[in-house]
């Protein structure tokens, strides 16, 4: 079974800018979520996705903050006009309601955006 | 609100030594789910354990263990015999039933030298 995967990995990028990252979850999995972690914290909810249908967004995400999961598969999480406290690993996770380990999030290796 | 509070920071041990992480939640759901994940410097989150708030029992695998105890809602982890594999962040996270996000605490870092 192929794990969630994130890209990039890694980002710089200068401040203003706008960076796109893209997660693709487990294959059959329904639900994809995103977090973002700051050094030396845990990671902090930001939204949710069950197929196509975002279902809450976090306080944390600020109208320069986009997410889409257009066809119920692989999801992306837009920044734009980036701010350097937008600097911090953006990690996302997907799960299954229909499994045994009923709805237990799976995360990727996560993108760390460096915002100069 | 739901919080979960790691109260160890770092805790650094020599190799073959037990390490046992606190973790304490604060919930007022009396149906919930505990979750144990470790970060290694890679920083890919690990899935180690998930145990429901009706499951008390404890559970050993391998060098892990976990002892839950809702009468004062804590639930710690204990590494067995520490490797230098087993250095990491771990967190513990809370997730309510009828919610779909996770709430992490603050990671303790495990540094196991040899």
């Amino acid at each position: 079974d192929t794990g969630v995967s994130q890209d990039p990995r890694h980002k710089i990028t200068k401040r203003g800018q706008n960076v796109t990252f893209r997660c693709d979850p487990i294959s059959e999995h329904n639900r994809l979520y995103w977090y973002r972690q700051t050094l030396g914290q845990g990671p902090e909810f930001l939204t949710y996705f069950q197929n196509e249908a975002q279902l809450e967004k976090s306080r944390l995400l600020s109208d320069r903050f986009s997410a889409e999961r257009p066809k119920g598969s692989f999801s992306t999480l837009e920044i734009q006009r980036t701010e350097q406290g937008d600097s911090a690993m953006y990690l996302c996770a997907s799960s299954s309601l229909w499994t045994a380990e009923a709805d237990t999030q799976y995360f990727g290796p996560g993108t760390r955006l460096t915002v100069l | 609100a739901q919080k979960v509070t790691q109260a160890q920071t770092e805790i650094s041990v020599v190799e073959k030594e037990d390490v046992t992480l606190d973790c304490v939640y604060e919930t007022r759901d009396t149906t919930y789910y505990l979750f144990w994940y470790k970060q290694p410097p890679s920083g890919e989150l690990v899935f180690l354990i998930r145990r429901n708030s009706f499951d008390e029992q404890n559970e050993i695998s391998g060098r892990y263990s976990w002892n839950f105890q809702k009468s004062t809602s804590s639930f710690n982890f204990t590494i067995t015999a520490s490797q230098v594999v087993d250095s990491a962040v771990y967190f513990c996270a809370l997730r309510r039933y009828n919610d779909y996000k996770l709430s992490f605490g603050a990671g303790t870092t495990v540094t196991v030298r040899a």
